[in-house]
């Protein structure tokens, strides 16, 4: 069974900061990985998706990277920003459909 | 397009009472996904839907859960009788294939309190 954990459970860090935020799944067989991003009462939104067969993508200031082998994913956030302030979720998508970890809740002090 | 809607935001009800949580996908996504969200448990997958047929309801917790979609635009969630502890944030997403690429959209969720 597929397991998804995201290390730290919660960051704060001051405005202009570079970060970087992790993630960790059990079974290498995957077809996609992805990165949301959730608001306080709100939804998921989705910020970068992963194939099996890439290594990386990258949207503005956000970078993903997937090491399959190593079943790691990492969120790179360049110069953060206050409104960057939320909780990000890892998922994995294999034979079934997204496996979420618990989030890593941001904090970004202006 | 006015994205994944869900209805009612916010539910509260006793114990012991039928729930009805709504669900409407985007048009012209043919999977559609439940989840549950709790601070203990995260964002779990109840069920899921391709082309209006259930594929996998093996998260359902219980038999007092159900799910149908009685049409490509509209599903529904059913909890009855409730209990304190189904309490949690229901998501409903939609894409437009079940294991693909394509990536899910999410509802912005009903947030239901059994008292």
């Amino acid at each position: 069974k597929q397991e998804v954990t995201q290390i730290p459970a919660a960051l704060s860090v001051p405005e202009g900061e570079n970060l970087v935020l992790n993630c960790s799944f059990t079974d290498s067989a995957i077809y996609n990985l992805q990165w949301f991003r959730q608001d306080p009462g709100k939804g998921l939104t989705s910020l970068l998706l992963i194939q099996s067969s890439q290594r990386e993508q990258t949207s503005g200031r956000l970078n993903a990277s997937l090491d399959k082998s190593s079943g790691r994913s990492t969120l790179y956030i360049a110069a953060s920003q206050p409104g960057d302030s939320a909780t990000y979720l890892c998922a994995v998508r294999g034979n079934t459909p997204l496996v979420f970890g618990k989030g890593t809740r941001l904090s970004v002090i202006a | 397009d006015a994205g994944v809607i869900q209805s009612p935001r916010h539910e509260v009800t006793e114990m012991g009472q039928e729930v009805t949580l709504r669900c409407k996908p985007i048009s012209g996504h043919n999977s559609l996904f439940w989840y549950r969200q709790t601070m203990m448990r995260g964002l779990e997958l109840l069920i899921y839907f391709n082309n209006n047929v259930p594929i996998d309801d093996s998260g359902m917790p219980e038999d007092r859960f159900s799910a149908k979609m009685p049409n490509a635009s509209f599903s529904t969630l059913k909890i009855q009788p409730s209990e304190p502890r189904d309490s949690a944030v229901y998501f409903c997403a939609s894409s437009l294939k079940v294991v693909s690429s394509d990536t899910q959209y999410f509802g912005p969720g009903t947030r239901l309190t059994v008292l």
